[in-house]
């Protein structure tokens, strides 16, 4: 079965701890994408990457960093110095770049920081 | 990217057709239209994408007037399960940023 799969499906942390959500994918997709959702709201893009060990910033990457070592895999760090990282967080793959590319989403991280 | 405007929520019974217009009245020329499908607790999946007139496949429809401002997205025959978010996004073949805005909750009653 091809697919996205993240780990864990939720997670919990203190406030001050880095955490490292996975997303890895069998769909041999070249590009791949981390969202962050809150409740009520749409998605908004932390990292996206185009190819493996490329990735660019999305609208909201402060407070996170990722890594493309692997093609399959795009772990993404949510860092202490995010401040309000309580979310839904969405990875989600593409064969390409551009509207035209569907875009495989993943079944998403409850990430909880108290 | 342009920007898209879509109601908020919308309600239905089952068995109903459902119309969901979003408007993007700045749509570029090489613009596509696509639309999401996205159940709670989980990512969003594709639906349906086009360029003009019209489109159909096994889950939806998609009617684009040849303006291109607005697009309508028609789910045939709803059921309980098709109570989800819906978004629409615009962008062209380099928008790696598709933008997911708020969406509309379609709720589907018995």
């Amino acid at each position: 079965d091809g697919g996205i799969t993240q780990s864990p499906k939720y997670l919990f942390r203190k406030e001050g701890q880095n955490v490292t959500l996975s997303c890895e994918q069998n769909l041999n997709h070249d590009a791949m994408y981390w969202y962050r959702q809150d409740p009520g709201q749409g998605l908004r893009l932390i990292y996206y990457s185009q190819i493996v060990n490329d990735f660019q910033k999305g609208d909201i990457a402060e407070g996170y960093s990722v890594s493309r070592e692997k093609k399959e895999s795009f772990p993404l760090t949510v860092t202490s110095a995010q401040k309000n990282p309580t979310a839904f967080y969405l990875c989600a793959s593409s064969a390409g770049t551009g509207a035209l590319y569907e875009q495989y989403f993943g079944p998403g991280t409850r990430l909880t920081v108290t | 990217l342009a920007k898209t405007t879509q109601p908020i929520s919308m309600d239905s019974y089952e068995g109903q057709e459902v119309n969901i217009t979003c408007s993007h009245n700045n749509i570029a020329t090489n613009d596509y239209i696509t639309w999401y499908q996205q159940f709670p607790s989980q990512g969003p999946r594709f639906i349906i994408q086009g360029y003009k007139t019209k489109v159909t496949n096994e889950v939806a429809s998609l009617f684009i007037p040849a303006d291109r401002k607005s697009s309508t997205l028609s789910l045939p025959r709803v059921s309980l399960s098709d109570t989800a978010v819906y978004y629409c996004l615009v962008g062209d073949l380099y928008d790696y940023k598709l933008s997911f805005g708020a969406g509309t909750t379609v709720t589907v009653r018995a």
